[in-house]
């Protein structure tokens, strides 16, 4: 299974530090999304990064890859209360579809 | 541009009862799937479906969940009989073509079986 699997569980940052939060996988991928998810609300995309591609920014996240190790993180800067919610890292391997991990709980506090 | 709809909301049945849960895709999305997310943990895909065509059935519990899409648009998701074990979310999520592509999510059926 390539299932991802992020870590930590859960993490507590005050309003204004960044967040990193990261992701393992176990066999070869095509790419891999990051997710958010709010309470109560749906998962919206927040960025895709391609195999061949070590790094990716899209406002105020940075996203790396490093396939030898087969690792991704997720970094948020400048934290907001906003930013509150459930991220989930989803692989996508080879003529497989994606596996989403058990995601990383992340409380921004004013 | 509409999100992906879903219905209804919320669903509470007994144990060994049916239920079913509709999707519309974003328009023009080829590429239609069902997720199941129990709490606390990440979606679980369910099936997979290119136009009206099943792609990924691999983890659909065919016993007592079945899908369909006619016509390549709409689609539903059934279990019948439920257990209490299928107590979730189930998520609706469309793209343009294939799991390269991003995938867009509806707000979900929040199931409860009792």
């Amino acid at each position: 299974s390539q299932q991802g699997e992020e870590d930590p569980q859960a993490l507590s940052i005050q309003e204004g530090e960044n967040a990193t939060m990261n992701c393992s996988y176990k066999t070869s991928i095509n790419n891999l999304q990051w997710y958010r998810q709010n309470s109560g609300r749906g998962l919206v995309h927040l960025i895709l990064i391609r195999s061949n591609e070590r790094e990716k920014h899209s406002g105020r996240l940075r996203v790396t890859l490093d396939t030898s190790k087969k690792s991704s993180s997720l970094l948020i800067t400048a934290s907001r209360a906003a930013d509150t919610a459930s991220y989930f890292c989803a692989t996508e391997g080879y003529g497989q579809n994606f596996v989403f991990g058990p995601g990383t709980r992340l409380s921004v506090l004013p | 541009e509409a999100g992906v709809a879903q219905s209804p909301r919320y669903k509470i049945i007994e144990k060994r009862q049916s239920v079913a849960f509709w999707c519309n895709p974003i328009s023009g999305h080829a590429t239609l799937y069902w997720y199941q997310q129990i709490l606390g943990q990440g979606p679980k895909l369910l099936i997979q479906f290119q136009n009206n065509g099943v792609v990924d059935d691999s983890q659909l519990p065919k016993d007592r969940f079945s899908a369909e899409r006619l016509k390549g648009v709409d689609s539903t998701l059934k279990i019948q009989p439920a257990k209490l074990e299928d107590s979730a979310v189930y998520l609706c999520a469309s793209s343009l073509m294939g799991a390269k592509e991003t995938q867009y999510f509806g707000p979900g059926t929040r199931l409860l079986v009792l």
